[in-house]
């Protein structure tokens, strides 16, 4: 049983660079999420989908773009790299509204 | 004032004790609560969901959803090290189908031997 899985896991790049971060869930869900996970700040939701289809903004959603490209996947890109956007980021699924979400183990990203 | 307030801790307990974690919440329209535990380079795992008010136990842990007081807790009973890691609540209401949960910022807990 894979859950949710996220790709890479860790990774750095330069300020500027631009990078993928792929998520993949094989749980049937209708709903996916992106996080970010900083010291001090909680989980913040940067995009959400709702069901396949249909993506809408979440709490922190400035210098990202996501694409859910079918129900399974659900991928998040960085087109221009800063060093504020440094966190761990948590991919999720559920089966809908008011549902709890299942969770990936995280990319750790750098960007210098 | 953040809509979920949860203490960051860390609560260090001895091997063997009762744990009591807890948050405070502004909305009332919050209906579903979820306590999620969070190992360290790990992503969060669901460990309890409830329903409006009341007790929800699960082998050593118990969930407490207080909607007068706007607080819930999750009671760990009997701790090992193993329960060692950040708890993380969070809720959502059902007004409008929501989609989006608020979660705490979690809470650290170090249970020694």
């Amino acid at each position: 049983n894979a859950g949710v899985t996220q790709t890479p896991k860790f990774q750095v790049l330069k300020t500027g660079q631009s990078m993928t971060l792929q998520c993949a869930q094989d749980m049937n869900h209708n709903s996916m999420y992106w996080y970010r996970q900083d010291p001090g700040m909680g989980l913040r939701l940067i995009y959400y989908s709702a069901s396949e289809g249909t993506t809408d903004k979440g709490e922190v959603p400035n210098g990202y773009n996501v694409s859910r490209l079918n129900k399974r996947e659900f991928s998040l890109r960085l087109e221009s790299a800063a060093p504020s956007q440094t966190s761990v980021y948590f991919c999720a699924s559920g089966t809908g509204a008011n549902q709890p979400q299942h969770f990936g183990d995280g990319t750790r990203l750098s960007i210098l | 004032q953040k809509e979920v307030e949860q203490d960051p801790g860390p609560l260090s307990v001895p091997e063997g004790a009762i744990v009591s974690l807890n948050c405070t919440y502004s909305n009332s329209a919050f209906q579903y609560f979820m306590w999620y535990r969070q190992y360290s380079r790990k992503g969060p795992e669901l460990l309890m969901y409830t329903y409006s008010s009341g007790n929800k136990e699960d082998g050593r842990f118990t969930a407490q959803v207080d909607k007068s007081s706007k607080y819930i807790s999750l009671f760990i009973r009997d701790s090992q090290p193993s329960d060692s890691a950040t708890y993380l609540c969070a809720m959502s209401a059902v007004a409008g189908g929501s989609y989006i949960p608020t979660f705490g910022r979690g809470t650290s807990l170090i249970v020694h031997p």
